[in-house]
């Protein structure tokens, strides 16, 4: 089955960092570009950051760049998120998504994980 | 950064009717455009891909059609499952996602 599985979300303090880790299974992962998505609560879908299959493009929203650094280890089948310097208005959760197709970089998202939820407040 | 827009925010229909959800884009976007389902709790999912491609599992009353700037998603026929919020999104650039339509119940 193909599968992804957020995790690293919680609660924290404005300025703060946290990493989140996306597990990928039921695929061949390196085929693949991933992305992080996000959802602030009631609101819509927010493209944050993606990355091809080789970590060789990566690109970023305007409203997290300089802040978050995405990246991936193959060899673990993982993908990353670090986020520095959160704001109130980073809280949101998180999705984990894979590209449809193989090789491409900019895509549309064919499995999505469940979410992790990240809120920053003090 | 190109912006999609939806219309309209909020569409009221009862099941068996037709439903027509718009998404303008600010500069073309060719035929790199998709669209997805959600339903409350639940991830996106992804219905059209590249305009008019349905991806897999996806029932044959979900449509899309348009390039360039103008894409239209079409359910011929709605069934109770179908009412939810929908999302454009385009891959011309790096990604970004239109702000949905609300499908409801009339």
């Amino acid at each position: 089955e193909v599968q992804l599985v957020e995790s690293g979300g919680g609660l924290v303090q404005p300025g703060r960092s946290l990493r989140l880790s996306c597990a990928a299974s039921g695929f061949t992962f390196d085929d693949y570009a991933m992305h992080w998505v996000r959802q602030a609560p009631g609101k819509g879908l927010e493209w944050v950051s993606g990355i091809s299959w080789n970590s060789g493009s990566i690109g970023y929203a305007d409203s997290v760049k300089g802040r978050f650094t995405i990246s991936r280890d193959n060899a673990k089948n993982s993908l990353y998120l670090q986020m520095n310097s959160l704001r109130a208005e980073d809280t949101a959760l998180y999705y984990c998504a894979k590209d449809i197709q193989q090789w491409l970089v900019k895509d549309a998202f064919d499995i999505w994980g469940q979410g992790t939820m990240v809120t920053v407040s003090s | 950064e190109i912006v999609l827009t939806q219309s309209p925010a909020t569409l009221s229909l009862s099941p068996g009717e037709r439903a027509t959800l718009s998404c303008r884009a600010s500069q073309s976007v060719s035929s790199y455009l998709a669209w997805y389902q959600q339903k409350p709790g639940q991830a996106p999912r992804l219905l059209i891909y590249d305009a008019s491609n349905r991806a897999t599992g996806i029932p044959a009353r979900f449509s899309g059609s348009g390039s360039g700037t103008d894409f239209t998603l079409t359910i011929s026929s709605l069934e109770p499952e179908d009412f939810a919020v929908y999302y454009c999104q385009q891959r011309s650039n790096w990604p970004t996602f239109g702000q949905g339509t609300k499908l409801e119940i009339k």
